[in-house]
C-alpha cells in the first residue's frame, strides 16, 4: 500500500535551517508528484509546491520562493523539504502527500518548532 | 492566487441531522474542487475530487455539488465520527489554494 512517511519533529533556532524527509513506498517513486503542505497551529492549510520525482521539475508558491527548497533522492524513494532563515513564523506542521486525480496519500507530517 | 472562502467557519449540529459547507472561488475553477476531512492530530483525508467524485471508501452520506466559482458539501445522517475540520481545495491553477476550514461539532 501506498505509504509516506516523514522524519521526526524539529526544534529549530531563529535564523536557522531545517531539512526534513518523506519516504516513499508501495508505488512507483517516480511517476507522481511530491506535494509539500504547510498547517500553522489552529490553522488552514498552504500549498508549498510540488516537485517531480522522476525529472526534478519543481513548481513553488511565490510566498515560499527563497524559503523552501525540493528535493529528492530516487534510489531510497525519499523527497526532501529545506526550509531556511527560519522565524517563528515558520512553526508549523509540514506535510508530504500525493495528491493524485482521485486519491491521496499522505505523510504523517512533521512539527518544527521555531524558537530560541 | 484564487482566494477560498469558505463558510461557516464553524458549525454544530445534532446527530442525524444534515450540514452544508460552502466554497467560494475568487474565480472560474471549473469543478477542479476537492474536500477534505481532517481529523485532530491527523493528516486531512480526501472525500470528494472534481466537486462531486466520491472518493472509494467514503460513506455515501457525504456528497458534493457545485459549479463555476460556488461549491459546497454536504453531509446527511451526521455520526458522531464526522466530527472534524473541513476544508475545500482548489487544484485549478498554481499555487493551489485552501478554504480556511470549517470546524464541525456534534452536540
Amino acid at each position: 500500500q501506498v505509504q509516506l512517511q516523514q522524519s521526526g519533529a524539529e526544534l529549530v533556532k531563529p535564523g536557522s535551517s531545517v531539512k526534513m524527509s518523506c519516504k516513499a513506498s508501495g508505488y512507483t517513486f517516480t511517476s507522481y508528484y511530491i506535494y509539500w503542505i504547510k498547517q500553522r497551529p489552529g490553522q488552514g492549510l498552504e500549498w508549498i509546491g510540488r516537485i517531480g520525482p522522476g525529472s526534478g521539475d519543481t513548481n513553488y508558491n511565490e510566498k515560499f520562493k527563497g524559503k523552501a527548497t525540493f528535493t529528492v533522492d530516487k534510489s531510497s524513494s525519499t523527497a526532501y523539504m529545506q526550509l531556511s532563515s527560519l522565524t517563528p513564523e515558520d512553526t508549523a506542521v509540514y506535510y508530504c502527500a500525493r495528491l493524485d486525480w482521485e486519491s491521496s496519500y499522505w505523510g504523517q507530517g512533521v512539527m518544527v518548532t521555531v524558537s530560541s | 492566487d484564487i482566494q477560498m472562502t469558505q463558510s461557516p467557519a464553524s458549525l454544530s449540529a445534532s446527530l442525524g441531522e444534515t450540514v452544508s459547507i460552502e466554497c467560494l472561488a475568487s474565480e472560474d475553477i471549473y469543478n477542479n474542487l476537492a474536500w477534505y476531512q481532517q481529523k485532530p492530530g491527523k493528516s486531512p483525508q480526501l472525500l470528494i475530487y472534481y466537486a462531486s467524485s466520491l472518493q472509494d471508501g467514503v460513506p455515501s452520506r457525504f456528497s458534493g455539488s457545485g459549479s463555476g466559482t460556488q461549491y459546497s458539501l454536504k453531509i446527511n445522517s451526521l455520526e458522531s465520527e464526522d466530527a472534524a475540520t473541513y476544508f475545500c481545495l482548489q487544484d485549478s491553477e498554481y499555487p493551489w489554494t485552501f478554504g480556511g476550514g470549517t470546524k464541525l461539532e456534534l452536540k
